[in-house]
């Protein structure tokens, strides 16, 4: 079975502090992507990458980066995290378009 | 720009009713790929069925099936025989199988089960 593992269930961090969300999955899949959720919006979509060392931007990429040194793993960087980044935060990973995506168990972020 | 409509915010069925979930999307593209995800209380979300626009017949998964209309732009969820494990969230989603590889999802309809 595919596994998509996310570093943390539940992240505290403080309004300015640098962030990592970290997502490994173990399948050898190109695509991987990082995803916010909120109530009443959805998914939305903030990173994705289609190849190591490649990043696309999202839908609503301001105030996050990424990171994909290695095929299998993609990091989520908020630089100065704010309130308004409290989500939950999901990543998944596809082998290509026209297959499903598998997502992690999700990231619950509360900034303060 | 392609959009993913769900309508229903919140539905609820009886258990071992049947029940279809709505969802409507717009493209210009006539090949690309439909999706119904599912995402239960505190689980992760995982894919349910989906659909090639190029098939006319319509994807079945056990309990679950689609009416894909494609010339209307529609693509339901039935669920039949509901049972309280469908008690979810549930994202319908599109992808064209001519660009980029990402995926665009509604905003979900959350599902309820009464026992």
């Amino acid at each position: 079975d595919v596994k998509v593992t996310q570093s943390s269930r539940y992240l505290v961090k403080r309004t300015g502090e640098k962030v990592f969300l970290e997502c490994v999955q173990d399948m050898d899949h190109e695509n991987m992507f990082w995803y916010r959720q909120d109530p009443g919006l959805g998914l939305r979509l903030i990173y994705f990458s289609y190849d190591v060392k490649m990043k696309e931007k999202g839908d609503i990429p301001e105030g996050y980066s990424v990171s994909r040194e290695k095929k299998e793993r993609f990091s989520l960087i908020l630089e100065s995290a704010s309130t308004n980044q409290t989500s939950m935060y999901l990543c998944a990973s596809s082998l290509n378009s026209h297959y499903e995506q598998y997502f992690g168990p999700g990231t619950r972020l509360t900034v303060t | 720009a392609q959009t993913v409509t769900q309508s229903q915010p919140e539905m609820s069925v009886q258990e071992a009713e049947t029940v279809t979930l709505s969802c409507t999307y717009d493209t210009s593209e006539s090949d690309y790929y439909l999706f119904w995800y599912k995402q239960p209380p505190s689980r992760q979300m995982i894919l349910v069925i989906r659909q090639e626009a190029y098939k006319q017949q319509n994807a079945t998964e056990n309990r679950f099936s689609v009416n894909f209309q494609k010339a209307a732009k529609s693509f339901s969820l039935k669920i039949s025989d509901s049972q309280l494990g469908d008690a979810a969230m549930y994202f319908c989603a599109y992808t064209s199988m001519n660009r980029d590889d990402k995926i665009i999802f509604g905003k979900g309809t959350r599902l309820h089960i009464l026992p």
